[in-house]
């Protein structure tokens, strides 16, 4: 069964890096984009940017452009989202979603992790 | 950006009654293939977000056919036929036509 399995919970100071892993299991990596999407507590859904590993193509919200890096390594079949430059604002649960391209919608999802931006 | 806004925000249940969640977007969702990339989300409280309908009307595997989508352009409505207390969540709507993805603000649906 299709699966992906995030690390764990991040507790970080403002002006560090965070760098969140997502392992897929269960299909072909390389078939399916990658989106990241983030939840603030309490809040709703917020959309970060996805990842081709096939193709190698990224595509980043504007909001996030300069700050935020979405790499792969197919060999481990992991997907990273790598967040520059913390503030208080991005602590969120952050996701990562298999992107099923023929219907462009997200239809299996990560478990979240927590990163904590704090002094 | 494609604006989805949702109503309710709230939406108080008798299980067994039906439910019914609008989502309307700030533009037409048509792509220019011709499909309209309208999906609903459930997240159950503590869990991530689950795909239960796609392009509208399409159930995703395993949803129970209780859940009806429906709508086009930039009207859309889920539909639960029957509340079932497995239900209680937070519905989202997501758009896929244009990029950025955007999400409506979410429905909560409570007993």
């Amino acid at each position: 069964q299709v699966q992906l399995v995030q690390s764990g919970a991040e507790v970080k100071k403002p002006g560090a890096s965070v760098k969140v892993s997502c392992k897929a299991s269960g299909y072909t990596f390389t078939d399916y984009d990658i989106n990241w999407v983030r939840q603030a507590t309490g809040q709703g859904l917020e959309w970060m940017g996805w990842l081709n590993p096939k193709s190698g193509n990224t595509g980043y919200s504007q909001k996030f452009q300069g700050r935020v890096t979405m790499t792969w390594d197919t060999s481990i079949r992991t997907a990273y989202m790598e967040l520059t430059n913390l503030r208080s604002e991005d602590t969120a649960v952050y996701y990562c979603a298999r992107g099923y391209t023929t219907i462009r919608a997200c239809d299996y999802w990560g478990q979240g992790t927590l990163v904590t931006v704090s002094s | 950006d494609i604006v989805l806004t949702q109503t309710p925000l709230s939406s108080p249940v008798t299980l067994g009654q039906p439910a019914s969640i609008s989502c309307r977007s700030s533009q037409s969702l048509v792509d220019s293939d011709g499909n309209t990339y309208l999906s609903w989300l459930q997240q159950r409280p503590g869990q991530p977000p689950r795909l239960l309908i796609y392009k509208i009307s399409n159930r995703f595997s395993g949803v129970p056919d209780r859940f009806v989508g429906s709508g086009a352009g930039t009207d859309f409505t889920l539909k639960i036929s029957r509340v079932e207390p497995e239900d209680v969540g937070v519905y989202y709507c997501m758009q896929a036509t244009q990029l950025p993805l955007t999400f409506g603000g979410g429905t909560k649906v409570e007993i």
